[in-house]
């Protein structure tokens, strides 16, 4: 069974706090996407990794890819409220011709003013 | 670039009727593309994917009588829920990938279609 384990599940915060997200499978993956999503929308892509080791930043979101390509982080620096949302990570298997997305569970993060 | 649209965004029917949702490519062509059912609070779950030209290809446990899905051109893919039950209730998300883009593995979300059985 292909998983990607994301966590935390759900995070409270104070607005300037920094907190990091993780995903981490046992498979190697060929692409990893995250995305955020808010309620009643669909998931917007933030950034999409796909050489190990590889490090993207986004405004204050830091996204990394681990080196083995079996496990993702994004970091938050100095979180507003604007950050409040469902992020979602997201994989691809490079021995899998069909495109199909391996979803984390989703973490549900909440930026207190 | 990559906009994905759906329509509708919301729909309430009655117990026993047919919805269709459409998924659209607004930018780009896509010869495939992939249908996603999402409960309150909880992940995406991969209902489908949907193949310009030929039959869509079902996850397990999806019923592939009850989720019709037809992709008849390379912008256009349509989700028909039958004979709706209330069960059948929940966020219904289509994705695609835009081929010409880099990186190709990126998939490319609509805005959603709320369905409400009652």
């Amino acid at each position: 069974t292909q998983l990607l384990e994301q966590s935390p599940q759900f995070l409270s915060i104070q607005e300037g706090e920094n907190l990091t997200v993780y995903c981490n499978s046992s498979s190697v993956f060929s692409s990893l996407q995250w995305y955020r999503q808010e309620p009643g929308e669909g998931p917007v892509l933030l950034v999409t990794v796909v050489t190990g080791g590889e490090v993207k930043k986004l405004k204050r979101l830091t996204f990394q890819f681990g080196d083995a390509r079996k496990d993702s982080s994004l970091h938050i620096t100095a979180a507003q409220p604007g950050d409040t949302g469902l992020y979602l990570c997201a994989g691809t298997h490079g021995s899998s011709n069909t495109g199909k997305l391996i979803f984390g569970q989703g973490t549900t993060l909440q930026v207190k003013p | 670039g990559a906009v994905v649209s759906q329509h509708p965004s919301w729909v309430i029917c009655k117990s026993g009727t047919s919805v269709k949702i459409e998924c659209r490519s607004l930018d780009f062509q896509a010869t495939t593309m992939f249908w996603y059912r999402q409960f309150p609070k909880q992940s995406l779950m991969l209902m489908a994917t949907s193949n310009e030209g030929s039959k869509a290809t079902y996850e397990q446990g999806v019923e592939k009588d009850k989720f019709l899905i037809n992709h008849a051109s390379l912008t256009l893919s349509t989700l028909t829920v039958t004979s709706a039950h209330p069960e059948d209730s929940s966020f219904y998300i289509c994705s695609a990938r835009d081929l010409s883009r880099a990186p190709r593995e990126t998939q490319y979300f609509g805005p959603g279609t709320r369905l409400l059985v009652l």
